[in-house]
């Protein structure tokens, strides 16, 4: 079985400074990760996504991630915040077994100070 | 141009009635989902469609029936309309091979309001 966990439901960070949104997952198999963002009343958007290659990913927006497969972590990073970075992420898993679903966390909503 | 455009963008109807949300995507993918986000954020897999066949179909009130007339649309058909159905409804849609290759794209979304 697979699943996600995000473990802060709320961030709030200072314009400027970093950005770190935490993501778990389980998996039995080397999964596919991911980190979508919504900004309000809006779809969601991939940032960026692990599939079994490089395990530091880069993706938009300035927006890193690192699987670690020792800690089964997959977190989100930004050196430095932004307001327009204000918006909810979503941490996403998908292995093989289940090759057309994924898994959503229940999502941090990231609040960026002025 | 969109990739993954849903209609309405909002719905609001009393209970009991009978609604339609159509998703269309023009991105040449093969399969198509919609995707329920109660007021939590908290989202959840409806239905999938591959090449126009069902391919997932969780635990759903059979008032809900997606069809899927071509590979390019996916709609969303809610008989009898309740409360709880109150949600914002997403379409997304993946390419050919396996989605955990390439992650969807979703539409922005349609806010339901049952009254």
């Amino acid at each position: 079985a697979q699943s996600v966990t995000q473990l802060d439901s709320h961030v709030s960070v200072s314009e400027g400074t970093p950005v770190l949104l935490r993501c778990n997952y389980s998996s039995s198999y080397s999964p596919s990760l991911f980190w979508y963002v919504q900004h309000p009343n809006k779809g969601l958007q991939l940032l960026l996504k692990y599939t079994s290659a490089a395990t530091l990913v880069k993706g938009i927006n300035g927006f890193e991630a690192e699987f670690k497969k020792s800690e089964t972590s997959f977190h989100l990073t930004k050196p430095s915040a932004h307001m327009s970075d204000a918006a909810e992420y979503f941490c996403v898993v998908s292995d093989p077994n289940t090759g057309n679903q994924f898994y959503f966390g229940t999502g941090t909503s990231l609040t960026v100070i002025p | 141009d969109t990739a993954v455009s849903q209609t309405p963008k909002y719905l609001v109807t009393q209970m009991g009635n009978d609604k339609s949300i159509k998703c269309e995507q023009n991105l040449g993918h093969d399969t198509m989902y919609w995707y329920k986000q109660d007021s939590k954020k908290f989202l959840k897999i409806m239905f999938s469609y591959n090449n126009k066949e069902l391919i997932i179909n969780e635990t759903v009130p059979n008032r809900f029936s997606p069809k899927s007339p071509d590979k390019a649309h996916l709609n969303l058909h809610i008989n009898s309309l309740e409360l709880g159905d109150s949600a914002v409804y997403f379409c997304a849609s993946s390419p050919p091979g396996a989605p955990r290759n390439y992650g969807y794209t979703f539409g922005s979304g349609t806010r339901l309001t049952v009254v």
